[in-house]
């Protein structure tokens, strides 16, 4: 079956400081790969995503790349920022006729002033 | 746009009683819903799957006589959890997809608190 390991949180940062946070997957066929980001009392939106092997999703500074040779989807910032500061789900879909999510168990980040 | 909203943002009823989730697709069609529960500092976990017009499919593990979904239209799913108690407080969320193959992209609502005390 499919299956998202992420990084065991929480990860505290300081304000500019570098992020990665890592996830590699499990699953059959060619996935989509996603981020995901959930503030502080709201529901989830979509960081970013890679729909095929190479391909590098970006956002608000965020990039990610779909390695498949690692079956990897790790999530990097140069320089983060205090408004970051919320969990990060890593998820893959494998499409079909009833698409559906698998998700990571999440990294809450938190960045410090 | 893809709006998904879900109603209430959160709930608190006794023991026993039902309570009934909306979410809703504001400015797209959505064959596809899927109803999603978290536990506190854990993952969300899928529930089931609603399909417009059709029974829902659930996952393993989930009572389906406990946790009532009905998809009526192309852009209303519901859930209701029944007879609720204590241990089914959580944090639910719904997604939706838009109609079409090629819509790849599941948009979340913002969730909804359930307390049961």
């Amino acid at each position: 079956g499919n299956s998202v390991t992420q990084m065991e949180g929480p990860v505290t940062l300081s304000e500019e400081a570098f992020l990665t946070i890592n996830c590699t997957y499990t699953a059959t066929g060619y996935p989509s790969l996603f981020w995901y980001v959930q503030y502080p009392g709201e529901g989830l939106q979509l960081l970013l995503k890679a729909t095929k092997a190479d391909d590098k999703g970006s956002n608000k500074g965020f990039e990610a790349t779909y390695r498949k040779e690692t079956t990897s989807f790790h999530l990097e910032k140069g320089s983060v920022q205090v408004s970051d500061s919320a969990v990060y789900f890593c998820a893959l879909s494998s499409g079909g006729s009833n698409y559906k999510l698998t998700f990571g168990k999440g990294t809450l980040l938190t960045v410090n002033p | 746009g893809a709006v998904v909203s879900q109603h209430p943002s959160w709930v608190i009823c006794k023991s026993g009683t039902s309570v009934k989730i909306e979410c809703r697709s504001l400015d797209f069609q959505a064959t596809t819903m899927f109803w999603y529960r978290q536990f506190p500092k854990q993952s969300l976990m899928l529930m089931a799957t609603s399909n417009e017009g059709s029974k829902a499919t659930y996952e393993q593990g989930v009572e389906k006589d406990k946790f009532l979904i009905n998809h009526a239209s192309l852009t209303l799913s519901t859930l209701t959890v029944t007879s609720a108690h204590p241990e089914d407080s959580s944090f639910y969320i719904c997604s939706a997809r838009k109609t079409g193959r090629e819509n790849t992209e599941a948009f979340f609502g913002q969730g909804t608190r359930l307390t049961v005390v």
